[in-house]
């Protein structure tokens, strides 16, 4: 069974491209969470989902960010026009949910670098 | 003051040591888990505890619920030991997901 999958695992952009970074739960885990960790700082919750809804995105920069987890496929985080502070590891994590158990379980983190 | 605070920031430790690395934290909770994220690496779950004690291997965590306190103690260290280990907790209700994290414990374990 394989774990919690982030693609890719390091990405660079330049000041104003998007950013798409993916994540595909762990098999029958249908909650996905996005996290956030800067520089020497720790990690900060960024958005909650579940198949085809947004649960919690208290944790989400107003502007640029957004999140999705559709029906088929994996969940995607997306920041547009990137700024040299997006640059950070993002870590998605995945649970099963209801009677499974909320316990998380990550993934390896897409380390993004805006040059 | 930081709802999860860790203690210590860094810890350095001879192979075999006995490591204690604490957590404290001001909210209620429904849960309190560490983490173990290796240099350049991902974040493992070790333990996910809402009372008592777990053992998992050379781990052992504990929590005393009224002291709003936990531990993690490895026995026996070895350098692959060596990681930042993590103190989260998730809320009770309707938030219990979201998980509010410490700034982490940098271990090193030298041979």
């Amino acid at each position: 069974n394989a774990g919690v999958m982030q693609n890719p695992r390091h990405l660079v952009r330049r000041r104003g491209q998007e950013a798409r970074l993916r994540c595909s739960p762990m098999k029958g885990h249908s909650h996905v969470y996005w996290y956030r960790q800067l520089p020497e700082e720790g990690l900060k919750f960024m958005v909650y989902l579940q198949k085809e809804n947004i649960i919690d995105e208290s944790g989400m920069p107003k502007e640029r960010f957004s999140a999705e987890f559709p029906k088929e496929g994996p969940s995607i985080l997306r920041i547009q026009q990137v700024v040299r502070g997006d640059s950070a590891a993002y870590f998605c994590a995945s649970s099963p949910g209801a009677s499974g158990g909320y316990e998380q379980y990550f993934g390896p983190g897409t380390r993004l670098t805006v040059t | 003051k930081n709802e999860v605070e860790q203690s210590p920031q860094n810890l350095t430790a001879q192979e075999g040591e006995f490591i204690t690395i604490n957590c404290s934290y001001s909210v209620g909770i429904s849960a309190l888990h560490w983490l173990q994220q290796h240099p350049g690496g991902g974040i493992v779950s070790l333990f996910m505890l809402s009372s008592g004690k777990k053992k998992h291997g050379r781990l052992i965590a504990t929590i005393n619920i009224q002291e709003k306190h936990s531990s993690l103690h490895i026995t026996a260290s070895h350098p692959r030991d060596s990681a930042v280990y993590i103190c989260a907790v998730s809320r009770p209700g309707a938030g219990s997901y979201q998980l509010t994290f410490g700034k982490g414990t940098k271990l090193s374990v030298i041979p």
